[in-house]
C-alpha cells in the first residue's frame, strides 16, 4: 500500500494549458503539503494543509491553487502554464503541522511536470 | 530567511568508508533538523530527525549530530555500501521544512 501517492507521474503540456495534479494519502495525517523542486535540485514549500485549512502559503504565483476536498486529498491546480513551472512537485504528509512538532513528513514518488 | 547549505555537493568513496556529510542553517531558532534520502526519480525518505534539544540521534549505520548554537549538523554513514548511493537532504525546520540542495554520494563496489 503506497502512504502518499500522486497522479500522474508524468505531465507533459502546453504553456498556457490549465492542468492539475492530484495527491493523495492512506496514514491518516492531519497535514499536507506541496514542495516544489527545480532544475537545480532545490526543494521548497509551496502549501501546507492542515484539517483542510491553509496554514501555510510561500510566495507562489496565484496561478496554483491548491485545494483539500478532506484530510487525505490535497490536489494543485495550475492555471496559465509557464516554462518556469517545469520542475517535479511533491505531495508530503505528517501527523501535525510542521512548526514545532516532532512528527516525520513521508513525501510521495513526485509528479515531472514538463511545459513546452 | 533561513538558508541551508550542504557540503559536499557530491561524494564518491570506495565501498567500507566512513562517509561525512555536512549542512550548515543560518537561523539557529529551529524546532528540529531532519535528514532524507532521495534516489533518483523518487521521493524522499526521512532518515533521522533530531529536535532541537537533542545533540545526537542514531539509526543503525547512521547518526546524525545537531549543534545548534553554531547552525551546523552532521550525517555520518558507517561502512558504506552500494546501496548508500543517493542524494541525502538536510532539511531545518522553524515553521516549515527548508532544504539544503542535497549532496549526491556514490559508493563504489
Amino acid at each position: 500500500d503506497t502512504a502518499v501517492s500522486q497522479t500522474p507521474k508524468y505531465l507533459v503540456t502546453q504553456m498556457g494549458n490549465d492542468k492539475s495534479i492530484k495527491c493523495e494519502q492512506n496514514l491518516g495525517h492531519d497535514t499536507m503539503y506541496w514542495y516544489k523542486q527545480d532544475s537545480k535540485k532545490f526543494l521548497k514549500i509551496m502549501f501546507s494543509y492542515n484539517n483542510k485549512e491553509l496554514i501555510i502559503n510561500e510566495t507562489v504565483p496565484n496561478r496554483f491553487s491548491p485545494k483539500s476536498p478532506d484530510k487525505a486529498h490535497l490536489n494543485l491546480h495550475i492555471n496559465s502554464l509557464e516554462l518556469g513551472d517545469s520542475a517535479v512537485y511533491f505531495c508530503a504528509s505528517s501527523q501535525g503541522a510542521s512548526g514545532g512538532n516532532t512528527d516525520t513528513q513521508y513525501f510521495g514518488p513526485g509528479t515531472r511536470l514538463t511545459v513546452l | 530567511k533561513q538558508e541551508v547549505t550542504q557540503i559536499p555537493a557530491a561524494l564518491s568513496v570506495p565501498e567500507g568508508e566512513n562517509l561525512v556529510l555536512n549542512c550548515s542553517f543560518t537561523d539557529s531558532a529551529i524546532y528540529n533538523l531532519q535528514w532524507f534520502r532521495q534516489d533518483p526519480g523518487k521521493g524522499l525518505t526521512s532518515l533521522l530527525l533530531i529536535q532541537s534539544s537533542q545533540r545526537e540521534q542514531t539509526s543503525g549505520r547512521l547518526n546524525a549530530s545537531l549543534d545548534k548554537s553554531s547552525g551546523r549538523s552532521t550525517l555520518y554513514i558507517a561502512a558504506s555500501q552500494p546501496g548508500d548511493s543517493a542524494t541525502y537532504l538536510c532539511a531545518s525546520n522553524d515553521y516549515k521544512l527548508s532544504f539544503g540542495a542535497g549532496t549526491t554520494v556514490t559508493v563504489r563496489a
